[in-house]
């Protein structure tokens, strides 16, 4: 199975940019798809498709979120953080089956 | 807009089954790829299943696998997780979701899951 590996946690102000990071144990790109996604998930809520295939924005979701990477490595930046944007983020990868999930990142207030 | 509505969870012993069901509105069911997607308390996100559009194809974790059946209704609009042999391990919120058209899905909605507890 492909391991996505993510920081347990990330301290940030509000109005300042987060970077969350995401590597994968193998390449989850197949030629110009990079099969790597992204999910926002708030207490005692379902998680909420933010970015899928790396960079494009799911509908309804703000463009402060954005996304980057390709092969191993991949990222999702918040620029500016809100206070609505304090939850956990998990990427996942469906490069290969089964589809796998990081551990997810806790966004924390500084 | 895309609902999805889980039920059938509960407090069930070790050794026992449970059935879950999935209803789905806001979208051409019978053309998506459904899966069921669990999170134990307090830890991250598992995937346990899928089955495609028109179940000729259907995909277990290894954690589920022979114990776990999903199953849909195209008729129905409804999605199914039959779970036998079940283990204190598999407590969890179960969320089905919804995929996609192919194969190597994203999960674009979710619903808002059912909580299965095995204790004896």
């Amino acid at each position: 199975d492909i391991v996505l590996t993510q920081s347990p946690a990330l301290a940030v102000s509000l109005g300042q940019r987060a970077t969350i990071s995401c590597r994968a144990s193998q390449s989850v790109s197949i030629s110009r798809y990079n099969l790597m996604h992204w999910y926002q998930q708030k207490p005692g809520q379902q998680p909420k498709l933010l970015i899928y295939r790396a960079s494009n924005l799911a509908s309804g979701i703000p463009a402060r979120f954005s996304g980057s990477g390709s092969g191993t490595d991949f990222t999702l930046t918040i620029n500016p953080v809100q206070a609505d944007d304090i939850a956990t983020y998990y990427c996942q990868q469906s490069r290969e089956s089964p589809p796998t999930f990081g551990g997810g990142t806790k966004l924390e207030l500084k | 807009e895309v609902q999805l509505v889980e039920s059938g969870g509960g407090l069930v012993q070790p050794g026992s089954s449970l059935k879950l069901s999935c209803v789905a509105s806001g979208f051409t069911f019978s053309s998506y790829n459904m899966h069921w997607i669990r999170q134990a308390p307090k830890k991250g996100l598992e995937w346990i299943a899928l089955s495609y559009y028109d179940s000729s194809n259907k995909y277990y974790a290894d954690s589920v696998k022979g114990r776990f059946t999903i199953s849909r209704d195209n008729s129905k609009n409804t999605l199914y997780l039959e779970m036998n042999s079940l283990r204190s391990e598999d407590t969890a919120m179960y969320y089905c979701a919804k995929g996609g058209m192919g194969t190597r899905d994203w999960f674009a909605y979710w619903g808002q899951g059912t909580l299965v507890t095995v204790s004896s």
